[in-house]
């Protein structure tokens, strides 16, 4: 049974570029939660999906940013016009129903 | 909002030494707690899961402990090795609305040296 699965493993982007992170979850698993590890911080949640639906999107910042769970294929989280603040680990994990979170090797971004 | 801490920040010990990692919250209406150990450019990995009912959960030589009413968990690790050198993580996750959200501490960097 693989674990989580994110591509790319390492992002650089020039500023005002837009940048795609998958995520494929656990097989059986269909709850998927996004979180943003910043230089010298903590992990931050950022949304939580389950197939075709946002359940919660709260810790997601308001302009740029947009995830989604198609009821095929993995989960996509999309950062539109990129700038250096973005630079991070975005991490996802994914879960059963009401069961522990998983996580997957995180995506680097760098945004030059 | 939930608060989460974690004491010490970091902590180097000789190879052998029993330790304790500390992590306390501010809001006791959690739906679990977990531990994690995070190593240098990596992923996360789960080490225990405590549920809000729970007092305890056990995996060899690593102990977590619960007291939901006072906001603290303790991460027990016994006989410490070279290879348990890593960030280790305190995370909660919420209730009702915040179901499925885990609060993440800031991590005891630990080393462990020969």
């Amino acid at each position: 049974n693989a674990g989580v699965m994110q591509n790319p493993r390492h992002l650089v982007r020039r500023r005002g570029q837009e940048a795609r992170l998958r995520c494929s979850p656990m097989k059986g698993h269909s709850h998927v939660y996004w979180y943003r590890q910043l230089p010298e911080e903590g992990l931050k949640f950022m949304v939580y999906l389950q197939k075709e639906n946002i359940i919660d999107e709260s810790g997601m910042p308001k302009e740029r940013f947009s995830a989604e769970f198609p009821k095929e294929g993995p989960s996509i989280l999309r950062i539109q016009q990129v700038v250096r603040g973005d630079s991070a680990a975005y991490f996802c994990a994914s879960s059963g129903l009401f069961y522990e979170q998983y996580f997957g090797p995180g995506t680097r971004l760098t945004v030059t | 909002k939930q608060e989460v801490t974690q004491i010490p920040a970091a902590l180097s010990v000789p190879e052998g030494e029993n330790l304790v990692l500390n992590c306390s919250f501010t809001d006791s209406a959690i739906y679990n707690l977990q531990w994690f150990r995070q190593d240098p450019g990596k992923g996360l990995t789960s080490l225990l899961l405590i549920q809000s009912s729970q007092r305890e959960q056990t995996s060899g030589r690593l102990n977590a402990s619960l007291d939901k009413s006072s906001g603290r968990s303790t991460l027990y690790i016994a006989a410490s090795q070279p290879g348990d050198s890593a960030t280790y993580l305190c995370a909660v996750e919420g209730r009702g609305s915040t179901l499925g959200r885990l609060y993440f501490g800031r991590g005891t960097q630990l080393t462990v040296w020969p």
